[in-house]
């Protein structure tokens, strides 16, 4: 099957500092992928949908400016949160999808902790 | 908009059968998923439904009903090892990402 992975699977950082989350798809070419964040014993929040070659597309209420997002090539995408703060600590997943697949392969997640 | 209802959390016994179930409302539907996600892991593809009908494989099996806006997840045979979140998710038409329900918390006992 699919396989995305995520690096780092964890991380802790300063407030203040920014922090860099890669997704990539193994084995196949993703079309498009999607960044989630999950608080504890919440569900799936999709935070942005990142095609390749273009412009992330952002959901309601999710700051563009401080989580950036770039898809580079079609099996790399990169979340970056800027000035991080201790109520962005989160678990964050990303999944990829391709045109012969109707569903989203996860990666394994990120978990931020921000002191 | 989409608005996903499950139940919370449910307990079962090893080797009995229980059904989780998932009702949605959504202005355009293209498809509902089931992910099982253990605490820490990332979720992991269980079904998939777009037709009416039941969807069997192996242990789990999936059911839709569109007209009425309802899905359930069946699992037989419980294992211990299936003591986890169930994650209930809609595709809206147009759009490529899943919207998720809550999650059922099952936790399988002895």
């Amino acid at each position: 099957g699919a396989v995305v992975s995520q690096h780092p699977s964890w991380v802790i950082c300063k407030s203040g500092t920014s922090v860099k989350i890669e997704c990539r798809s193994l084995d196949f070419q993703a079309t498009t992928m999607f960044w989630y964040r999950q608080f504890p014993k919440q569900s799936l929040m999709l935070m942005a949908t990142s095609n390749e070659g273009s412009k992330a597309t952002y959901e309601q209420g999710v700051e563009k400016d401080k989580f950036l997002i770039n898809h580079a090539s079609l099996t790399l995408s990169t979340l970056t949160v800027t000035s991080a703060h201790p109520e962005d600590s989160s678990f964050y997943i990303c999944s990829a999808i391709t045109g012969y697949h109707n569903e989203q392969f996860f990666g394994p997640g990120t978990r931020l902790t921000v002191l | 908009g989409q608005n996903i209802d499950q139940p919370t959390e449910m307990t079962a016994t090893e080797g009995a059968i229980v059904q989780i179930n998932c009702t949605y409302q959504t202005s355009g539907f293209n498809g509902l998923f089931w992910y099982q996600q253990h605490a820490g892991e990332a979720p992991t593809f269980l079904s998939y439904n777009v037709l009416d009908g039941l969807e069997e494989k192996g242990r789990f099996s999936s059911f839709l009903s569109r007209s009425k806006g309802y899905s359930y997840l069946l699992l037989k045979e419980l294992q211990m090892k299936d003591s986890a979140s169930y994650l209930c998710a809609v595709r809206h038409t147009g759009r490529r990402a899943l919207t998720f329900g809550s999650g059922t918390r099952l936790q399988v006992q002895p």
